[in-house]
């Protein structure tokens, strides 16, 4: 069964260091989505993309962040400047497009801002 | 704005024992609805959805869940409860094609032996 994946699994940076992660999404899927978990807190929304531009954001999503799926495959979440506060889970997530259908999220990249 | 309000940070049932995990949304058009659970430093796997149609929706694992519009809720419910349960679920809602999702804070769910 295809499914979303992500790399890398885990990410250690120092505070300051631009960070890029990494999704594949499945592959006939339209819709591309950014969430993030912050530990024992509830999973939030960062960003939506579609038809290559962002289609939604959230607050949390300012313009340390920006997103780019730069080979049809891939979709890349880069944080220019990390904080502490970017320690987080980040999920990866895709949807097929149809009325019907759902969003498929990756195993998450852990992200340690030290 | 979408909203999603689950009772009980965390939740802890016998195994065999019935499982009823609450969710409750705000929603200014008919929501899209869903549960989600996470198993420890795993993602997020869909156990069910509701989008159109039977109110009484099936998932994975023998868990079910009821679109119940008058209140409000979406509570996710599984007759017994098995120790491969244990995990935390988040309830989530969308206000429809393409949107985001909106996720509650989640309820851990504990199996007694």
């Amino acid at each position: 069964e295809p499914e979303v994946t992500q790399t890398p699994s885990h990410q250690v940076t120092q505070m300051g260091q631009e960070v890029i992660l990494r999704c594949v999404p499945i592959s006939n899927h339209l819709y591309f989505y950014w969430y993030r978990q912050i530990l024992g807190q509830k999973v939030e929304f960062l960003v939506s993309f579609y038809n290559n531009e962002i289609s939604e954001k959230s607050e949390i999503f300012d313009d340390q962040f920006s997103v780019e799926r730069p080979d049809g495959s891939n979709f890349t979440l880069k944080i220019r400047s990390t904080k502490l506060e970017d320690s987080a889970m980040y999920f990866c997530a895709s949807r097929k497009g149809s009325v019907q259908e759902t969003q498929y999220f990756g195993p998450g990249t852990r992200l340690l801002v030290l | 704005a979408q909203s999603v309000t689950q009772l009980g940070s965390h939740v802890s049932v016998s195994e065999g024992a019935l499982v009823l995990l609450r969710c409750n949304y705000s929603s200014s058009v008919p929501p899209y609805l869903f549960w989600y659970v996470q198993y420890p430093n795993q993602g997020l796997q869909l156990l069910l959805k509701y989008t159109t149609g039977a109110t009484l929706v099936k998932g994975i694992n023998g868990f079910e869940a009821e679109f119940k519009k008058s209140e409000t809720s979406f509570h996710l419910t599984k007759p017994s409860a098995h120790m491969s349960d244990a995990a935390e679920y988040f309830c989530a809602v969308s206000e429809g094609y393409g949107q985001n999702f909106v996720f509650g804070p989640g309820t851990r769910l504990s199996v007694l032996p």
